[in-house]
């Protein structure tokens, strides 16, 4: 069972370019989610999806895009980076409301030059 | 909105003694979970703890519990018997009940066990 696995784990992007952090769950959860950590800050929601073909925006949504066909996966899009975004980022999933667990992937840590 | 306030962003303890972090919360809602999360160097998030707000009992863990002060919106963890692997980063979090999976995180405390 490997959980929530996302890929890849490090990017390095120059300004300017596009990119897709790829996080895809295998416990056929209907919650998932994207955060971000930045140094002092703890994790902030950027997006989050309570079903396939349901998304809406997080705390702080502006630069990113999101998309769920599947219940399985959950894309981020960069569409244009920004230095402003570099950061370790977080997909998280969860069975149903908030009495269950989160489960986070391993995070991917990216950095726009 | 919510917002969850860690106000100690590092702490040590010495192998063996007992520890507590400090987190408190403002929210308006009266059905929501709240959370201590561990993230060692290895980066992964580690669920510790969960309690609910309906529930007065204080929630534990081995040696890990909370002290829920509901009225005073504060969430504190206390470890007991502290190990070398409890060095890590904890971080509070707090979820309405109806949020989905919308987790607000506080700016983490530090705590490194000392040898």
């Amino acid at each position: 069972n490997a959980g929530v696995t996302q890929t890849p784990k490090f990017q390095v992007l120059k300004t300017g370019q596009s990119m897709t952090l790829q996080c895809a769950q295998d416990m056929n959860h209907e919650y998932m989610s994207w955060y971000r950590q930045d140094p002092g800050m703890g994790l902030r929601l950027i997006h989050y999806s309570v079903g396939a073909g349901i998304t809406d925006q997080g705390e702080v949504p502006n630069g990113y895009n999101v998309s769920r066909s599947t219940t399985e996966d959950f894309p981020l899009r960069l569409l244009s980076a920004a230095p402003s975004q570099t950061s370790v980022y977080f997909c998280a999933s969860m069975l149903g409301q908030g009495h269950q667990p989160q489960h986070f992937g391993d995070g991917t840590r990216l950095s726009i030059l | 909105a919510q917002t969850v306030t860690q106000s100690q962003p590092e702490m040590s303890v010495q192998e063996a003694e007992t520890v507590t972090l400090s987190c408190t919360y403002d929210t308006s809602e009266s059905n929501y979970y709240l959370f201590w999360y561990k993230q060692p160097p290895s980066r992964q998030m580690i669920l510790v703890i969960r309690q609910e707000a309906y529930k007065q009992q204080n929630a534990t863990e081995n040696r890990f519990s909370v002290n829920f002060q509901k009225a005073a919106k504060s969430f504190s963890l206390k470890i007991s018997d502290s190990q070398l692997g409890d060095t890590a980063m904890y971080f509070c979090a707090f979820m309405k009940r109806t949020s989905g999976s919308r987790l607000t995180f506080g700016e983490g405390t530090q705590l490194t066990v000392n040898p």
